[in-house]
């Protein structure tokens, strides 16, 4: 079946610095691709998404590129925020079947 | 605004009881699911309802149940069967059955459970 595998966290970063966090995944088909960030004690919620190989899905500064020759889906941001912490989940649909998410990565972005 | 409302935030109790958490969405989503989030797990799927009257199990059923007798709700009861119920429960919401391409999940907040 479809699955994702994304980075173990935690993650912490300084302030400015470059953030990549890998996420890879196994489906048959083309699936649809998604990034989703959970702030502390809240929700989660659709950061971006790709539906197509090659296609880059962008929103607040962050960048995936659906690459299906490698099958990867890495979130990028060039230059985080303290308020860029939270967790950050790679996710995938592929046709009929139910989103699938990976564990999720914890970010910590320190002043 | 419209959106998923979760309550309550934090919920105690003894274990052998039944508990019911409360979901509602006001985004005029055919779609409703119920989310269990466990430390270092991720997201797993509890259960799911494409439409009124209609719901199908998850991958960890066991020991909850579910009803959608309205469009706007989808409550979730975690049973005394439900082995270890400790955790933080999710409600989300879709346009439709095909949530691939145009249609993302809403999350509410979410209701922290704890059985003692």
């Amino acid at each position: 079946g479809n699955s994702v595998t994304q980075m173990e966290g935690p993650v912490t970063l300084s302030e400015e610095a470059f953030l990549t966090i890998n996420c890879t995944y196994t489906a048959t088909g083309y699936p649809s691709l998604f990034w989703y960030v959970q702030y502390p004690g809240e929700g989660l919620q659709l950061l971006l998404k790709a539906t197509k190989a090659d296609d880059k899905g962008s929103n607040k500064g962050f960048e995936a590129t659906y690459r299906k020759e490698t099958t990867s889906f890495h979130l990028e941001k060039g230059s985080v925020q303290v308020s860029d912490s939270a967790v950050y989940f790679c996710a995938l649909q592929g046709g009929s079947e139910k989103l699938v998410f990976g564990k999720g990565t914890k970010l910590t972005v320190n002043p | 605004d419209g959106g998923i409302t979760q309550s309550p935030k934090y919920l105690f109790r003894k274990e052998g009881q039944n508990v019911t958490l409360s979901c509602e969405q006001n985004l005029n989503h055919d779609a409703m699911y119920w989310y269990r989030q466990d430390p270092g797990q991720g997201l797993r799927l509890i259960y799911y309802s494409q439409i009124v009257n209609d719901f199908q199990k998850g991958d960890i059923a066991e020991g909850y149940s579910v009803s959608r007798e309205k469009k706007e709700s989808f409550p979730l009861t975690v049973t005394s069967a439900q082995k270890n119920p400790t955790a933080f429960y999710l409600c989300a919401s879709s346009i439709g059955q095909d949530s691939s391409y145009n249609s993302p999940l809403h999350f509410g907040n979410g209701t922290r459970l704890t059985v003692t």
